[in-house]
């Protein structure tokens, strides 16, 4: 079976950083993808980690240990526009994505 | 382009209805999927299809059936639905493979309501 668990809500400041983790349990793994979705849209691809370390895109970076089963999203310079839930997703080896609850993400002012 | 196209945005149907809704992409994937996404709930995959076979099914009812008529177009047709089934209906598509050569792009989904 498969568990994933990350935090159900967050609040920021703008301009501040803010870490989002994702700890799970998969009985096949191939790959952890993070996705933004804004509330009524569709989910958008931010990042894809497989080998354990840190993958940096502009604002955005993703780190992974497939030893501890956890993974992080962070997120430099918050925007008001970053307020989304953000959704981490385990590719299993059917190449099936299983998909965490999400993490609602609030950005102050 | 990493886009892919729904129709139509929103959806309402009664019971008795019969209606199709329809997803189309033009990057050249070979998978498509349909996900069934509940408010405040993460997306739930329904159907996959890879090079126009249907490749898995979780145990959706029938009232449900997939359609791939070629490989840019996958259509869900809605027959007989329940109340409970209003929810955000998400297609994607990817390249067949696994990992990030499979990362999966999302239509804008087609909201459905069932009265």
């Amino acid at each position: 079976g498969q568990n994933i668990d990350q935090p159900t809500e967050m609040t920021a400041t703008e301009g501040a950083i803010v870490q989002i983790n994702c700890t799970y349990q998969t009985s096949g793994f191939n790959g952890l993808f993070w996705y933004q979705q804004h509330a009524g849209e569709a989910p958008t691809f931010l990042s894809y980690n497989v080998l354990d370390g840190l993958e940096e895109k502009g604002r955005f970076s993703s780190f992974l240990s497939r030893s501890k089963g956890y993974s992080y999203l962070l997120l430099k310079e918050l925007q008001m526009k970053d307020s989304a839930s953000y959704l981490c997703a385990v590719c299993d080896l059917r190449n099936k994505l299983v998909f965490g609850a999400g993490t609602i993400l609030r950005v102050k002012s | 382009d990493t886009e892919v196209t729904q129709t139509p945005k929103h959806l309402v149907m009664g019971m008795t209805n019969k209606k199709s809704l329809k997803c189309e992409q033009h990057m050249g994937h070979r998978a498509m999927y349909w996900y069934k996404q509940k408010a405040k709930k993460p997306p739930e995959l329904m159907f996959v299809y890879s090079y126009e076979k249907l490749s898995i099914n979780e145990s959706v009812p029938s009232r449900f059936s997939p359609e791939c008529p070629n490989s840019s177009l996958l259509n869900l047709h809605l027959h007989a639905l329940q109340p409970e089934d209003s929810a955000l209906y998400l297609c994607a598509s990817s390249q067949e493979g696994g990992g990030g050569e499979g990362t999966q792009y999302f239509g804008p989904g087609t909201r459905l309501l069932v009265l």
